[in-house]
């Protein structure tokens, strides 16, 4: 059973525009929520995080946006660059280990 | 710099053969892990250890083992390796937590 959910599988976006991809979780204990960004060939990276007593990060072009009451998180890319396009992962940790969404594919259209 | 690497980088083997990846880091992080990363499945966690002599079955464990004999080395070994376990396998470390961890570059494994 996938503890953490992510749509969609893969998006394509023109250079300037918002990506937006999306997850949602049924664990409750959930208490971290990080986001990985991963290129071909390489490790997942840590993009940025966010903990459910905030509604929304923002870190440069990136922001996550958390609704904990409908258990969903989902990350916003804005301006998006070629440089962006790789693969996405939402991830929530709770019991002690770390659950992974299935991943998105970002590609950014120059 | 401080650093996790892992090898090697792609192996082939023959069924049945007993296959040892290599994890090693840098940080002195207590907790290392291992995850699987296959299409449509994402990473799945297969071990992980919070220290010296510690090792945790993760979701997707049968058919895998680990060690810890130390701080810096978490290698994983299928004891009896299948066609299903062809994968990317990738190695991860974190301070003190399941928060921000840190992962290698990555282990192509084919199983034949």
């Amino acid at each position: 059973q996938q503890q953490v959910k992510q749509s969609p599988q893969s998006l394509i976006v023109q250079k300037g525009g918002i990506s937006i991809i999306n997850c949602a979780y049924e664990n409750t204990a959930f208490d971290y929520f990080p986001w990985y960004q991963q290129f071909p060939g390489k490790g997942p990276a840590l993009l940025i995080a966010i903990r459910p007593d905030v509604s929304e990060k923002k870190e440069g072009r990136f922001t996550i946006s958390f609704n904990k009451s409908a258990k969903q998180f989902s990350l916003h890319i804005m301006d998006s660059q070629p440089g962006d396009s790789a693969t996405y992962f939402c991830a929530a940790t709770g019991a002690n280990n770390l659950f992974f969404g299935t991943g998105t594919r970002l590609t950014v259209i120059p | 710099d401080a650093e996790i690497t892992q090898s090697p980088r792609h192996k082939i083997t023959e069924t049945g053969r007993q296959v040892t990846l290599a994890c090693h880091q840098t940080w002195n992080h207590n907790n290392m892990f291992w995850y699987r990363q296959d299409l449509g499945h994402g990473l799945r966690l297969i071990h992980y250890s919070y220290g010296v002599q510690d090792t945790n079955k993760g979701e997707v464990s049968d058919g895998y083992s680990v060690s810890r004999s130390n701080t810096e080395d978490l290698p994983l070994t299928l004891e009896s390796a299948a066609s299903s376990q062809t994968s990317v396998y990738f190695c991860a470390s974190s301070r003190d937590s399941n928060h921000e961890q840190y992962f290698g570059p990555g282990t192509r494994l084919t199983v034949t």
